[in-house]
């Protein structure tokens, strides 16, 4: 079965752009949950998606958005982009909403703002 | 609230000597514990779990955790070193409503031949 993929792997913005990733989970899981890794912070929720609608939310501004579609296919932006928004943003996904369940990550996107 | 604390930042190890990374959670419910490793320039990759069922759990490649209720730790554990060790390993909480993770700062395990 294939993992978790994520595109693009690498990506490079300015300052005040926008960027919208992508995640793919793994075939039959319908919760995806995205998270942002950074050397100063370390890994942070930004938010959970089940069945189409955003289940649970982290403590990030309101440029950071996300939705997931019919197919369980996911997409995060980030919008008016900072340069403290340089991390690796990684993207989970597990059979069924709830703590217990184990998460799968995909190789993540780093993305760079200059 | 809950959280984890990976007591060290940095370990360090040589290749065929015991591996001990050690966590400490703070949880209002029942937890959820994690182990992840992550290999530089890689995803995160779940080596065990613990789910109120064993105490002593066992993972992938040779590591185990043992979860002590009474000391509120989850400390992972493998009985040689190997040289593919060398990763970032992350201890991880979660609850039961919903898939938040909450991750440690992270232990840097290095293993010297």
């Amino acid at each position: 079965k294939a993992g978790v993929t994520q595109t693009p792997r690498y990506l490079i913005k300015t300052r005040g752009q926008q960027v919208t990733l992508s995640c793919s989970p793994i075939s039959g899981h319908r919760s995806v949950s995205w998270y942002q890794q950074t050397p100063g912070q370390g890994l942070q929720f930004l938010f959970e998606y089940f069945s189409e609608t955003q289940r649970n939310k982290g403590n990030f501004p309101g440029r950071f958005s996300g939705r997931q579609f019919s197919n369980s296919r996911s997409e995060m932006n980030v919008s008016t982009l900072e340069l403290g928004d340089s991390a690796l943003y990684l993207c989970a996904s597990s059979l069924r909403l709830g703590g217990k369940n184990e998460q799968y990550f995909g190789p993540g996107t780093r993305l760079t703002v200059t | 609230a809950q959280s984890v604390t990976q007591l060290d930042s940095h370990v360090s190890v040589s290749e065929g000597t015991p591996v001990l990374l050690r966590c400490n959670y703070s949880s209002s419910y029942s937890p959820s514990l994690f182990w992840y490793v992550q290999h530089p320039n890689k995803g995160l990759q779940l080596l065990l779990k613990y789910t109120s069922a064993a105490t002593l759990v066992k993972g992938i490649n040779g590591f185990e955790a043992e979860f002590k209720k009474s000391e509120t730790s989850f400390h992972l554990t493998k009985p040689s070193a190997h040289m593919s060790d060398a990763a970032e390993y992350f201890c991880v909480v979660s609850r039961d409503q919903g898939g938040k993770l909450i991750f440690g700062q992270g232990t840097e395990l290095s293993v010297k031949p």
